[in-house]
């Protein structure tokens, strides 16, 4: 099976401060990875799609400068939440999609959830 | 409002017994895929179907999907308390976006 590491599951940090999430795909390569945000018992909502050597694309509301991504390898995206405020406190999941393949399916990290103070 | 609506929100069922999850999406697809995802933990692809296809079996699942209407269901039979999660249906363009819809919570009492 394809496995998608992320990394931290939880951080906590002061307000003003910045996080960086980490998202590996371990036993594949992942031309595009996606990040997501979810609020309590609510679905997903996709912050940005992450190409692998080139800029990220941003969905509609998303500050790019407040959630940088980057995606410098085949298998390692990552988010930073820049200027964290208790706002930004949320559980963020990552998926990458599997190069050369053509269904969608996405497999995800474990997320990491974001205690701003 | 989003593509990838499901009902119901929510539902409650004794172990054992089925469980039905419906989702409705507005455009045209290439497949539909169902994603389980427990509580604070990342999502898990359970099954997909493509658009061609009007229904699909893996273990005690059962999806259907019907295009004309813009329907897909999951059915879960014989019901376990280990069952107990979020099910999310995701839809897939020809253009290579996915979409998911808002979930259904899945509680299965023992």
């Amino acid at each position: 099976g394809a496995v998608v590491s992320q990394h931290p599951s939880r951080v906590i940090c002061k307000s003003g401060t910045s996080v960086k999430i980490e998202c590996r795909s371990l036993d594949f390569q992942a031309t595009t990875m996606f990040w997501y945000r979810q609020f309590p018992k609510q679905s997903l909502m996709l912050m940005a799609t992450s190409n692998e050597g080139s800029k990220a694309t941003y969905e509609q509301g998303v500050e790019k400068d407040k959630f940088l991504i980057n995606h410098a390898s085949l298998t390692l995206s990552t988010l930073t939440v820049t200027s964290a405020h208790p706002e930004d406190s949320s559980f963020y999941i990552c998926s990458a999609r599997r190069a050369n393949t053509n269904t969608g399916e996405l497999f995800f990290g474990e997320g990491s959830r974001l205690t701003v103070l | 409002s989003q593509q990838g609506e499901e009902d119901p929100q929510a539902l409650s069922i004794q172990e054992g017994e089925n469980a039905t999850m419906n989702c409705s999406y507005k455009t045209s697809i290439n497949n539909l895929q169902w994603y389980r995802q427990n509580s604070g933990r990342g999502l898990v692809h359970l099954i997909l179907i493509r658009s061609n296809e009007r229904e699909k079996h893996s273990g005690r699942l059962r999806v259907t999907l019907d295009t004309s209407k813009k329907s897909s269901s999951l059915l879960i039979t014989a019901s376990r308390a280990a069952d107990t999660a979020s099910y999310f249906c995701a839809t897939y363009t020809n253009a290579g976006k996915s979409t998911f819809g808002d979930g259904t919570t899945l509680t299965v009492k023992p």
